[in-house]
């Protein structure tokens, strides 16, 4: 199983509608969650982390759930301007090993007009 | 703050030849990384260093060598050339905190560079 997983899409969604994706990871020991968008031959940039409780930045929600293993993405509202790749990442904890940071493969979004 | 920089922007290179990319940053990051990504494959990790120093490998390390002499410079090399290392290289900085409790460790990236090798 790779160690984090996400729907490549895309997801095609009309403006103004609510849209949600997941992301899997396989190491339970994982601390820290990110979300970061990446528009076209850009950098990926952060767009949120996850937190435990959860977190909400304007149309955007983020949610962990740990017995599970996943961490979702929700954005309501969408705009034409939320077309992106959306990339989760996961800090993972190893034993005798340094921590490191693995990214999904992204997820496209269009939100079509 | 320049933040994350990477040279060169764009290289062609002929199978079997060696360059060098470089990564720098100015925000006193323990934690630097590089990726790189191809369509369809997201960010594969290659190597990612902790500190000056010290270096780890990745999930792709083959064909790659880094060094982390400094926390400022993070270059990686490419020993020979292939056709399958064309891709775009995105260097990545961090804080890193181990200490107990949750860490919080946003990325900042390089804007990337275009390798092609024929």
């Amino acid at each position: 199983r790779k160690e984090v997983e996400q729907d490549p899409g895309p997801f095609n969604v009309p403006e103004g509608a609510t849209v949600a994706f997941n992301c899997t990871y396989s190491n339970s020991a994982s601390q820290s969650f990110f979300w970061y968008r990446q528009d076209c031959r850009k950098e990926p940039k952060l767009l949120m982390s996850v937190y435990s409780s959860g977190n909400e930045d304007g149309r955007f929600t983020a949610q962990l759930n740990r017995a599970s293993q996943y961490i979702s993405l929700l954005i309501r509202d969408s705009k034409l301007s939320d077309s992106a790749t959306y990339l989760c990442a996961v800090l993972e904890t190893l034993m005798n090993r340094d921590d490191k940071i693995i990214f999904g493969k992204g997820t496209r979004l269009h939100i079509l007009p | 703050n320049a933040g994350v920089t990477q040279t060169p922007k764009f290289q062609v290179l002929k199978t079997g030849q060696s360059m060098t990319l470089q990564c720098a940053q100015d925000m006193n990051h323990e934690y630097m990384s590089w990726y790189r990504q191809d369509p369809g494959m997201g960010l594969r990790l290659i190597h990612y260093s902790v500190g000056a120093g010290i270096t780890d490998q990745g999930e792709v390390p083959n064909g790659y060598n880094v060094s982390r002499s400094t926390t400022e410079d993070f270059p990686l090399r490419l020993l020979s050339a292939a056709p399958s290392q064309t891709s775009v290289y995105f260097c990545a900085s961090s804080y890193h905190q181990t200490t107990s409790g949750p860490t919080y460790n946003e990325q900042f990236f390089g804007p990337g560079t275009r390798l092609t090798v024929l």
